[in-house]
């Protein structure tokens, strides 16, 4: 399996813009994470889906961030309109529930808003 | 609320010595703790996974401990390389199916 696929692995943007992220789980995952790494706060759940299904999302920050998973394989994570301090690296990961619900994350996108 | 801390904040040694990482969470119930390793500007590569039913996990050089009751796991890496250098992450999950709850890491750096 190619693992989980996140796009783009940078992203600079003006603040004010819109952005989007997007993430592929492993195939056959029935549970997908986006989490967000910063140097202060260090690595910070947003939200998570299982079966396709939001189930917690008290770390997003506010209504700026928006996150779907329209079917199975795909999610993406928005940010509307973004600020400065939304820099950071934005991380999917995704795990099985009949794997112990080991965590498998992807590469990451760094995130720079000028 | 679940806390995860992990000490020291950063370790340099000389390659071949062995090394002990320390993790410790503040509430013992857990369902799992995942050791994870990243490199610099990577992202994160899971080690070892232990379920809260386990005491220990090993990998090649790596061995993993969990005592849920006092809330400590440790990492243990044997003959240490130059190739061992990252940022070391601990992690916990309180109940099946729910997020990692991360420590802030040490990062090693491993001389020759």
């Amino acid at each position: 399996d190619a693992g989980v696929i996140q796009s783009p692995r940078h992203e600079v943007t003006e603040m004010g813009q819109e952005v989007t992220l997007r993430c592929k789980p492993i195939s056959g995952h029935d549970y997908l994470f986006w989490y967000r790494q910063t140097m202060m706060r260090g690595l910070e759940l947003l939200i998570y889906f299982n079966n396709n299904v939001p189930i917690d999302d008290s770390g997003m920050p506010e209504d700026r961030f928006s996150a779907k998973m329209p079917n199975a394989s795909f999610s993406t994570l928005k940010i509307q309109p973004s600020e400065p301090r939304d820099s950071a690296v934005y991380f999917c990961a995704s795990s099985l529930a009949g794997g112990n619900y080991e965590q498998y994350f992807g590469p990451g996108t760094r995130l720079t808003v000028t | 609320k679940q806390e995860v801390t992990q000490i020291p904040a950063a370790l340099s040694v000389p390659e071949g010595e062995n090394l002990v990482l320390n993790c410790s969470f503040t509430d013992s119930a857990i369902y799992n703790l995942q050791w994870f390793r990243q490199d610099p500007g990577k992202g994160l590569t899971s080690l070892l996974l232990i379920q809260s039913s386990q005491r220990e996990q090993t990998s090649g050089r790596l061995n993993a401990s969990l005592d849920k009751s006092s809330g400590r796991s440790t990492l243990y890496i044997a003959a240490s390389q130059p190739g061992d250098s990252a940022t070391y992450l601990c992690a916990v999950i309180g109940q099946a199916g729910t997020a990692l709850i991360f420590g802030k890491g040490t990062t090693l750096s491993v001389s020759s």
